[in-house]
């Protein structure tokens, strides 16, 4: 399997633009997660899904956050509009229906200028 | 508030060295406990996940220990290489309230760097 993939691996962006992450899990996994990385604030929960559906989105930081998850092999999560304080690494985790391991992605590296 | 402490920050060890990392938390109700490896650029990977009734769980040369009554972590690296540099973080989650709510709380990690 190719583990979970995501795109692009580097984002830059002026303030103001619509950025869109995208995310592939890992098939058979039913759960997807997304989190923020930061230097100040670490690694921060932002939405859930099981199944398709979002579960717990209390981490998303703003309105300007959405993310969707229209099949079970892919979800986006959109900034619009992006501002600077959202640079940051964006990771995508997905995990069985069947244990509490999470497998993260590489990342998405965004710089919002 | 929920919170998890972890220490030290930064650390500087040899190679065939061993080293401990602490995590302290204050998350309630407890449901588990997981260290992350994080390699620089690359995302976490799992390490061990630890419930309340598990007070030490392996992974290889990584030993992870559990106080539930103390609220404290550790993890244990023996005999280190130096591809043991990275970010390693602890990682807790509050028991699954049926309401919808995930509830993880995250320590900012012990950068550990293993020099020849």
């Amino acid at each position: 399997d190719a583990g979970v993939i995501q795109s692009p691996r580097h984002e830059v962006t002026e303030m103001g633009q619509e950025v869109t992450l995208r995310c592939k899990p890992i098939s058979g996994h039913n759960s997807l997660f997304w989190y923020r990385q930061t230097m100040m604030r670490g690694l921060e929960l932002l939405i859930y899904f099981n199944n398709n559906v979002p579960i717990d989105d209390s981490g998303m930081p703003e309105d300007r956050f959405s993310a969707k998850m229209p099949n079970a092999s892919f979800s986006t999560l959109k900034i619009q509009p992006s501002e600077p304080r959202d640079s940051a690494v964006y990771f995508c985790a997905s995990r069985p229906d069947r244990g509490e391991t999470q497998y993260f992605g590489p990342g998405t590296r965004l710089l919002v200028l | 508030k929920n919170q998890v402490e972890q220490s030290p920050q930064s650390l500087i060890i040899l190679e065939g060295k061993n080293c401990t990392l602490q995590c302290n938390y204050t998350v309630s109700p407890f449901s588990n406990l997981r260290w992350y490896k994080q390699d620089t650029g690359r995302g976490p990977v799992s390490l061990t996940i630890m419930t309340f009734s598990e007070n030490t769980k392996s992974n290889g040369r990584y030993t992870a220990t559990l106080d539930a009554d103390t609220k404290q972590s550790s993890l244990h690296i023996t005999a280190s290489q130096l591809s043991d540099s990275a970010s390693y973080i602890c990682v807790v989650r509050a028991t699954y309230s049926g309401a919808g709510s995930y509830q993880l709380t995250f320590g900012k990690g012990t950068k550990l760097s293993v020099i020849p």
